[in-house]
């Protein structure tokens, strides 16, 4: 089955970088997702990959994904307080998406 | 406005007395799926149904039933609930294919005592 891993917690200040990592075992997803989650609220899709890229740039993120060592990466680039949010990510097989536990994200003003 | 609502928000209950949370979509999704969020273990899906009359186990069924009477509407029904169900309920849904976004309803927060 799928097993996805995050780390738990990232502090950053405004206008840095921030990068989440994620590693996944299922190597027949087809697609791999980041999802926002803001207080109080439910998930909301960020941006997706698909498993036969590399790198992916959307405005201030860029996914990076390694098939070989099942890794996925979100960068976000500029950030800034309202993207201060627990980040899931996803991978998509067998009719369902298999979630990471998160990484809350704190930006620093 | 396209959306997943869920009721109640919040719900405050006792162990072993029924209680259903409703889920309704107004996007002609074909799949609906319940997930429970719980701190350090992420997003744990419940149940997952493909359309009409077609329900699956996710990976944490215990203690829970639905059913997809109506495309719209998948309830979530806990027929006795007990303090390990404590926790924060999302309802999700998409249309079937390789890469569809998948719509969260805001969340139904459990409490059993």
């Amino acid at each position: 089955g799928e097993d996805v891993e995050q780390s738990l917690f990232l502090s950053v200040r405004e206008g840095d970088s921030s990068v989440i990592n994620c590693t996944y075992t299922d190597s027949s997803s087809t697609y791999l997702y980041w999802y926002k989650q803001e207080p109080g609220a439910g998930l909301q899709l960020l941006t997706y990959i698909f498993s036969n890229m590399d790198m992916k740039q959307d405005q201030r993120l860029t996914v990076l994904l390694n098939k070989k060592d099942k890794h996925l990466s979100l960068r976000i680039a500029d950030t800034q307080t309202g993207d201060s949010a627990i980040y899931f990510c996803a991978e998509h097989g067998n009719n369902r998406l298999a979630f990471g536990k998160g990484n809350q994200v704190v930006v620093i003003p | 406005e396209a959306q997943v609502t869920q009721n109640p928000r919040y719900l405050i209950t006792v162990t072993g007395k029924k209680l259903t949370v409703t889920c309704s979509q107004n996007m002609n999704h074909e799949y609906m799926s319940w997930y429970r969020q719980d701190p350090g273990l992420g997003l744990r899906q419940i149940y997952y149904s493909m359309n009409v009359e077609v329900t699956d186990k996710g990976d944490v069924p215990e203690g829970y039933k639905v059913s997809r009477k109506e495309k719209r509407n998948f309830p979530l029904i806990l027929e006795s609930p007990s303090p390990n169900q404590t926790s924060l309920y999302f309802c999700a849904s998409r249309r079937t294919g390789g890469n569809e976004k998948l719509f969260f309803g805001s969340g139904t927060q459990l409490s059993v005592l």
